[in-house]
């Protein structure tokens, strides 16, 4: 078990659903992130946030939004996806500053769109 | 020209085999680098950082090449256990934590 925990695992969503996917980190760091991962692709950096505030938004369509209340909790909301979609969504946690910036993810949530 | 690019392989290699991967990448102030692993249906996980001066972790020995832009890890007496997809991994700033990663290359090692 990582120090950085992602539920559901598993999500199967029609395209007219609204879900969340949620991220908790208890290693104290202070960045969090979403990455995409779809087969045979390299992992898409899709948002990050340093200390609470979104400090990257990597072109991602509006139907994903991000959500950091507090340094340890993060949440990926989905509505109206497409098939397209469909892929495995890591959440990854990172002391900045620190100097390395070393990941540490989650198990990820795969996602099936139907 | 992506990024940051890798030989996807498969690389499939009997066990006790040395084998290397590149990774070259596009952004030459790029701060820092990295290997991870990820095994089938995992997470991603740190393997080694790469440091200017290359380092070693017991069989493994990452290689930094910055006037060419390249990295390298090699792995010597690969173990069957060693089969999985690692991921070169780039740090194009020092602020704002953008770290780009490769596709992957996929390693096998057979008995």
């Amino acid at each position: 078990e990582t120090g950085v925990t992602q539920t559901p695992r598993h999500l199967v969503m029609g395209m007219t659903n609204k879900k969340s996917l949620k991220c908790e980190q208890h290693l104290g760091h202070n960045a969090m992130y979403w990455y995409k991962q779809s087969a045979k692709k390299p992992l898409e950096l899709m948002f990050v946030y340093s200390l609470e505030e979104r400090v990257e938004n990597n072109s991602v369509p509006s139907r994903f939004s991000p959500e950091c209340p507090n340094s340890s909790h993060l949440f990926l909301h989905l509505h109206t996806l497409q098939p397209e979609d469909s892929a495995l969504y890591l959440c990854a946690s990172s002391r900045l500053n620190s100097g390395a910036n070393v990941l540490t993810f989650g198990a990820g949530s795969r996602l099936t769109v139907l | 020209r992506k990024e940051v690019e890798q030989d996807p392989g498969p690389f499939n290699v009997p066990e006790g085999a040395t084998v290397a991967f590149n990774c070259t990448y596009s952004n030459s102030a790029s701060q820092s680098f990295f290997w991870y692993r990820q095994d089938c249906r995992k997470e991603p996980k740190l393997l080694m950082s790469v440091y200017s001066s290359g380092n070693e972790d017991g069989r493994f020995t990452a290689q930094l090449n910055r006037a060419s832009q390249y990295i390298s890890l090699l792995i010597r007496d690969s173990k069957l256990s060693d089969s999985a997809t690692y991921l070169c991994v780039v740090n194009f700033y020092n602020q704002g934590g953008k770290l780009i990663f490769g596709q992957g290359t996929e390693l096998s090692v057979k008995p």
